[in-house]
């Protein structure tokens, strides 16, 4: 299983585009990038998944470079309420156990 | 999407007791689902992986006699701690996957074990 490597923590301010980049090197070939969300005491909630290029939903952006050894998560306009740890993971999800890394704490600010 | 619950969503308990928690897969089935444990300001921790029909496969580390796994069913998973003591006080959340070509993991609320 891949490891991941993410900044322990940013901060932003309200409006503010966020860009949070996980290093995965040696992730496989049949390995997608997801990214999820935590509050505290809740479980982690899906933000997007990627195999490679851009993805893009109602709520995040995916940037996947041709190598996929990395992967940048793209939040627009952030609120207060974004403010939570992102967890970026590698895996095959219908087959894969998941193992979190350290994950990236944003605050945001008003 | 795909909800997966827990119960309890907290639970007290004096030291020595057991504790059963329970996972179920509300809207989907799943033969296999996962237990993660997670301490104040860390990250999650895979414990165990459950199997539907057949014994869990534990994490290095994780006892199989302490955390005691039952996949009785494809919505239901129960994760028993046995002779909780105060260092087991954590956060226990479980996921599962619909399968069918769907790559995400759906993931429980968690419940909060607190053991005096």
């Amino acid at each position: 299983l891949a490891k991941t490597t993410q900044p322990i923590s940013m901060d932003s301010y309200e409006g503010q585009e966020v860009n949070i980049t996980c290093s995965h090197n040696n992730i496989a070939t049949n390995d997608y990038i997801t990214w999820y969300q935590q509050f505290p005491s809740q479980g982690p909630r899906f933000i997007i998944q990627g195999y490679k290029t851009k993805v893009t939903n109602e709520v995040a952006s995916l940037f996947i470079p041709a190598d996929r050894k990395s992967s940048t998560l793209s939040l627009p306009r952030v609120s207060l309420s974004d403010t939570a740890v992102y967890y970026c993971l590698v895996g095959i999800y219908n087959t894969d156990k998941l193992i979190f890394g350290t994950g990236t704490r944003l605050q945001v600010f008003p | 999407g795909a909800v997966v619950s827990q119960h309890p969503s907290w639970v007290i308990c004096k030291s020595g007791t057991s504790v059963k928690i329970e996972c179920r897969s509300l809207d989907f089935q799943a033969t296999t689902m996962f237990w993660y444990r997670q301490f104040p300001k860390q990250s999650l921790m895979l414990m165990a992986t459950s199997n539907e029909g057949s014994k869990a496969t534990y994490e290095q580390g994780v006892e199989k006699d302490k955390f005691l796994i039952n996949h009785a069913s494809l919505t239901l998973s129960t994760l028993t701690v046995t002779s909780a003591h105060p260092e087991d006080s954590s956060f226990y959340i479980c996921s599962a996957n619909p399968g069918l070509g769907n790559n995400e993991q759906f993931f429980g609320p968690g419940t909060r074990l607190t053991v005096l």
